[in-house]
């Protein structure tokens, strides 16, 4: 069984540019959910994608946004990028048969310049 | 909406000690999780807590969940160095969706 597989693994950008991120969930699992961590914060929920429709928003502005793919492999784009945008990018994938739980992938730390 | 709160936010303790991590959550939710975090890694699922009274034990670490006072608890017995980490409490958020809302995080020195 594989588990949750992300990509890539640093990324530098500066203000300004676009990015995205990837996530590939664990075997059997058809949702994704993304989350951003900051330094010494506990991760942020961005949203939840299942079944390729997203499923759930947090707090972040529209320049977030996702896909998921019909293998449930998921996509985060964060367009207009400000240097609070670096971070640790987390996504988990979870299922029903999984009773939800969330299986983290290793992250993306993203940093703004 | 709800809100999640850990503390202490910063514990440095003795190898061999006994400790409790506390965490609060402000309105009901069926689940909570506690997770594990190093340096510049990802998250390591430690407990799944899904009714009243649960309790789960792993080695040094306990976990127990109070859905009625709406409270956690990490118990840590006999620390060791290893056990130096960061450690997070998620509670499923009352949507739809599944979404978890962490604390802040207890962030665990255990010093020889």
């Amino acid at each position: 069984e594989t588990g949750v597989t992300q990509s890539p693994t640093h990324l530098i950008k500066t203000r300004g540019q676009q990015v995205t991120l990837r996530c590939s969930s664990q075997s059997g699992h058809n949702t994704v959910s993304w989350y951003q961590q900051a330094l010494g914060q506990g991760p942020q929920f961005i949203f939840q994608y299942y079944r390729e429709e997203e499923n759930g928003r947090g707090n972040f502005p529209p320049r977030f946004s996702g896909l998921q793919f019909p293998n449930y492999s998921s996509e985060l784009n964060v367009n207009a990028l400000e240097l609070d945008d670096s971070a640790l990018y987390l996504c988990a994938s979870s299922s029903f048969s999984a009773r939800w739980e969330q299986f983290f992938g290793p992250g993306t730390r993203l940093t703004v310049l | 909406e709800l809100k999640v709160e850990q503390n202490p936010l910063f514990l440095s303790m003795q190898e061999g000690k006994n400790y409790t991590i506390y965490c609060n959550y402000s309105t009901t939710s069926d689940r909570l999780y506690w997770y594990r975090q190093d340096p510049g890694k990802s998250l390591e699922s430690l407990f799944v807590l899904l009714s009243n009274g649960a309790v789960k034990q792993e080695g040094r670490l306990m976990a127990s969940l109070d859905t009625k006072a709406r409270l956690s608890t990490l118990h840590i017995t006999a620390a060791v160095h290893d056990l130096s980490a960061t450690y997070f409490c998620a509670v499923k958020g009352d949507q739809g969706a599944q979404k978890l809302v962490f604390g802040q995080g207890t962030r665990l020195t255990i010093n020889p």
